[in-house]
């Protein structure tokens, strides 16, 4: 079963650098997400992708994040200062469209800690 | 999305079926109801979705109520390795583009 993949597994970094998450979402979707879950709390969206560009975004997504679908098979997100509080796991997930009866397919993450 | 309700935790032990419970007062005609499941450390997992009647799939089954205001995932004879959290989803078909989790259900299965 094709799966969405997500590179690197764990990331550590220094406050206030930038990092780039990666993702291979699954080759025939068309939407793209990326979630958030800080330890022992909910899953939290950040950004839906549609088209190159932003669909949704939520109030987390300040304008220290970013994301771009460089190629045809990659989707990054991208912290330009990295804080504190930036520390969780970050899943990128995708579907063939939107709505229920099209769920998403998330990846396993990649655990970002910020040091 | 519906606000749904579902336990926080429950416990079983290895072999038995188990059923978890989600209620959803305000479900809105279009809405579907969807069940993920999460590891530790993994992304959420889509198990089964379903609209009215009964769903089953190779992972489990859904229970849905003529009423609709509730819905049951039945997880046949679980193992250890069914220890995870579980999380009712209610939505449109017209299309949410994000997911809304709450908090789930966390099975936690006893040998």
């Amino acid at each position: 079963e094709p799966e969405v993949t997500q590179t690197p597994s764990h990331q550590v970094t220094q406050m206030g650098q930038e990092v780039i998450l990666r993702c291979v979402p699954i080759s025939n979707h068309l939407y793209f997400y990326w979630y958030r879950q800080i330890l022992g709390q909910k899953v939290e969206f950040l950004v839906s992708f549609y088209n190159n560009e932003i669909s949704e975004k939520s109030e987390i997504f300040d304008d220290q994040f970013s994301v771009e679908r460089p190629d045809g098979s990659n989707f990054t997100l991208k912290i330009r200062s990295t804080k504190l509080e930036d520390s969780a796991m970050y899943f990128c997930a995708s579907s063939p469209g939107t709505g229920v009866r099209q769920p998403q397919h998330f990846g396993d993450g990649t655990r970002l800690s910020i040091l | 999305l519906a606000k749904t309700t579902q336990p926080i935790s429950m416990d079983s032990y290895e072999g038995q079926e188990v059923n978890i419970t989600c209620s959803h007062n305000n479900i809105a005609t279009n809405d579907y109801i969807t069940w993920y499941q999460q590891f530790p450390s993994q992304g959420p997992r889509f198990i089964i979705q379903g609209y009215k009647t009964k769903v089953t799939n190779e992972v489990a089954s859904l229970f849905i109520p003529a009423d609709r205001k509730s819905s049951t995932l039945s997880l046949p004879r679980v193992s250890l390795s069914d220890t995870a959290v579980y999380y009712c989803l209610v939505g449109d078909m017209g299309g949410y583009q994000k997911v809304t989790f709450g908090t789930g259900t966390k099975l936690q299965v006893i040998p």
